[in-house]
């Protein structure tokens, strides 16, 4: 079976550009997350979406940031314009269903570098 | 609030010696809790979870950890440390719906020969 996939896997850009992330996650998987993990820290969960509809977003800072998941499948996170602290690797992952005794499973991530 | 801590930055132990990780949380409801591991390059993996029942949880890699309510926290232990065990290990904590999911900051463990 074939895991979470991410790309790209690197990512440098300067402040103001804007950047976006692709994520595929496992066939058949409804629920989709994407964190971000500020070196030093752990994730931090962005949004959820189930299928292609936002579960949760309360943590996704909206002025810059923005996600979709079109067709219920793969996603696109989206930053414009970055910032210098939006550096951080971009995890994304997925689970069968919603709630908390679903197993996620984790892509390698996007490391993001704005200069 | 709702939060998770690893009070301990980083951890070195000798390979073959025995290992315990701390973890701390605050949360309003039944917390729904997990470790996982993060290897250099690596995604995160889910070693283990607790939900409820036995307070004393078996993952992969032998790993356990074990819940107790009175001091809020969800420890791992290894009985005997590998090299391969050198990463670092994040706790964390969830409601049954996922509204919300939080990790710690992690601890990294080194392994000396």
């Amino acid at each position: 079976e074939a895991g979470v996939a991410q790309s790209p896997r690197y990512k440098i850009i300067e402040k103001r550009q804007s950047v976006a992330f692709w994520c595929n996650p496992i066939s058949g998987h409804a629920t989709l997350y994407w964190y971000q993990q500020i070196l030093g820290q752990g994730p931090k969960l962005l949004i959820q979406f189930q299928n292609n509809g936002v579960v949760d977003d309360s943590q996704l800072p909206k002025d810059r940031f923005s996600a979709e998941r079109l067709k219920g499948v793969d996603s696109t996170l989206k930053i414009q314009p970055a910032k210098l602290e939006d550096s951080a690797v971009y995890l994304c992952a997925s689970s069968l269903e919603r709630g908390s005794q679903e197993t996620q499973y984790f892509g390698p991530g996007t490391r993001l570098l704005v200069l | 609030a709702q939060s998770v801590t690893q009070p301990d930055i980083h951890i070195t132990v000798s390979e073959g010696a025995s290992l315990e990780l701390r973890c701390n949380y605050s949360y309003g409801a039944t917390p729904y809790l997990f470790w996982y591991v993060q290897s250099p390059g690596q995604g995160l993996q889910l070693l283990l979870k607790y939900f409820s029942g036995d307070t004393l949880v078996q993952g992969i890699k032998g790993f356990e950890a074990e819940f107790k309510r009175s001091q809020s926290s969800f420890n791992l232990r290894k009985p005997s440390v590998h090299w391969s065990d050198a990463a670092e290990y994040f706790c964390a904590v969830g409601a049954y719906n996922f509204n919300k999911f939080y990790f710690g900051s992690g601890t990294k463990l080194n392994v000396k020969p």
